[in-house]
């Protein structure tokens, strides 16, 4: 398996601030994705972190409002800009490891926006 | 688009099998999972299948799938309180090979 650790573990931000939430694995990884989970629904895909480019926006997920970082293969970032409160949800790191097809996920980043 | 559909709530008694269902709309589909989370936390991954396989069993855990009709079962043996939780179903496109996620099905196991 893999050791996902994801920083902040929640926080309370202003509106029109913004967060950068960390995502550091513990082995090397295929594939690094961004999940956002809203108050009482599913899990939807934001984006493929992609190591040294930039990421893979689903639809309806833009660079400008979610950058993404990923350095090496076992580390991104991701930045919530302009935090309004309807991006009040939790945010998973989710890894695929390298041989495997077995996507693990961090314990999310709980986000409040007021 | 690809969908992936579950019932929203399941009771059982503690001691009872759960049975959590699971449908499907990607033929190309690769790897089924199901995680569960408990309040408050993150994913855990409970077990996965591949499409080539009809049934999986780990311990306390029956998944089955029925690639023809497109549906995914998981069933908990002796259910306990501890596994009250949301359980998500996955599944992996063979043509995307990105994850997409069912609704979640609320299991409330009663004492």
């Amino acid at each position: 398996s893999a050791v996902i650790s994801q920083k902040p573990s929640r926080d309370i931000c202003q509106r029109g601030t913004s967060l950068t939430i960390q995502c550091q694995v513990d082995s090397q990884v295929t594939m690094m994705f961004w999940y956002r989970q809203q108050p009482g629904q599913s899990l939807t895909l934001i984006a493929t972190a992609n190591q040294g480019s930039e990421a893979t926006y689903e639809s309806g997920f833009v660079i400008d409002k979610f950058p993404i970082s990923r350095p090496n293969l076992t580390f991104s970032t991701l930045t919530v800009s302009n935090m309004s409160p309807e991006d009040s949800s939790i945010y998973l790191c989710s890894v695929v490891l390298i041989q495997k097809n077995i996507q693990y996920f961090g314990a999310g980043t709980r986000l409040s926006v007021l | 688009g690809e969908d992936v559909e579950q019932s929203l709530f399941l009771s059982v008694r503690e001691g009872d099998s759960s049975v959590i269902n699971c449908t499907y709309t990607d033929s190309s589909s690769t790897y089924l999972y199901w995680y569960k989370q408990e309040p408050g936390a993150g994913l855990q991954l409970l077990t996965y299948i591949f499409s080539n396989m009809d049934m999986k069993q780990d311990q306390r855990l029956t998944v089955l799938l029925n690639k023809k009709d497109k549906h995914l079962s998981l069933r908990i043996a002796d259910t306990q309180t501890g596994d009250s939780a949301i359980y998500f179903c996955a599944n992996r496109g063979g043509a995307t090979n990105k994850l997409i996620f069912g609704t979640g099905t609320l299991l409330a196991v009663q004492p």
